[in-house]
């Protein structure tokens, strides 16, 4: 079945670095991909999203372009805060036999931002 | 306003027992779904709920019984509760049909279950 991969973490970094957590895909079809991130405590939020090949999905000063060559839709940001410590995860819809859409989700990567 | 709420947000509870979760969106979506995040935060999806009809249903133990009472509600309930069911339960919801279709889903602030 369809499945994402992203690097594991956890990602540490000084304020104000910049950000890259990899994301790739193995899907059948044309997901849609996602980025969801989830700060401590909470559930999952939509970060920022990508429908078709070469969309660039952007919320927050995060970015994330969906590769169709790669199968790929890395996190950036060109500079993190401590505000932005949490979870993040990467995620592609798949079409279920019902017709229906379900999210995979990768494994999650962990940002620690200090100040 | 909360957009999909869950009660209660902590369980903790004895192996064997029966407990349930209850899942409530009030943003008008159509398609419900329950979520389990293991310790090492490996979120997998459990069940999915369109119009109160069953639409997804993975490779869960048929101690975890979903119901979905109207398309605003999808509760869970689980039979003689085992140590692995500890876990982080997160319920989501999308629209999935009509003319705003989005796909994307939004998520409660999850029930963290402790079996003892």
């Amino acid at each position: 079945g369809d499945s994402v991969t992203q690097m594991e973490g956890p990602v540490t970094l000084s304020e104000e670095a910049c950000l890259t957590i990899n994301c790739t895909y193995t899907a059948t079809g044309y997901p849609s991909l996602f980025w969801y991130v989830q700060y401590p405590g909470e559930g999952l939020q939509l970060l920022l999203k990508a429908t078709k090949a070469d969309d660039k999905g952007s919320n927050k000063g995060f970015e994330a372009t969906y590769r169709k060559e790669t199968t790929s839709f890395h996190l950036e940001k060109g500079s993190v805060q401590v505000s932005d410590s949490a979870v993040y995860f990467c995620a592609l819809s798949d079409l279920v036999n019902t017709g229906f859409q379900k999210l995979v989700f990768g494994t999650g990567t962990r940002l620690l931002v200090s100040p | 306003d909360t957009a999909v709420s869950q009660t209660p947000k902590y369980l903790v509870t004895q192996m064997g027992n029966d407990k349930s979760i209850k899942c409530e969106q009030n943003l008008g979506h159509d398609t419900m779904y329950w979520y389990k995040q293991d310790s090492k935060k490996f979120l997998k999806i459990m069940f999915s709920y369109n119009n109160k009809e069953l639409i997804i249903n993975e490779t869960v133990p048929n101690r975890f019984s979903p119901k979905s009472p109207d398309k605003a509600h999808l509760n869970l309930h689980i039979n003689s509760l085992e140590l692995g069911d500890s876990a982080v339960y997160f319920c989501a919801s999308s629209q999935e049909s009509g003319t705003t279709v989005s796909y994307e889903q939004y998520f409660g602030p999850g029930t963290r279950l402790t079996v003892t």
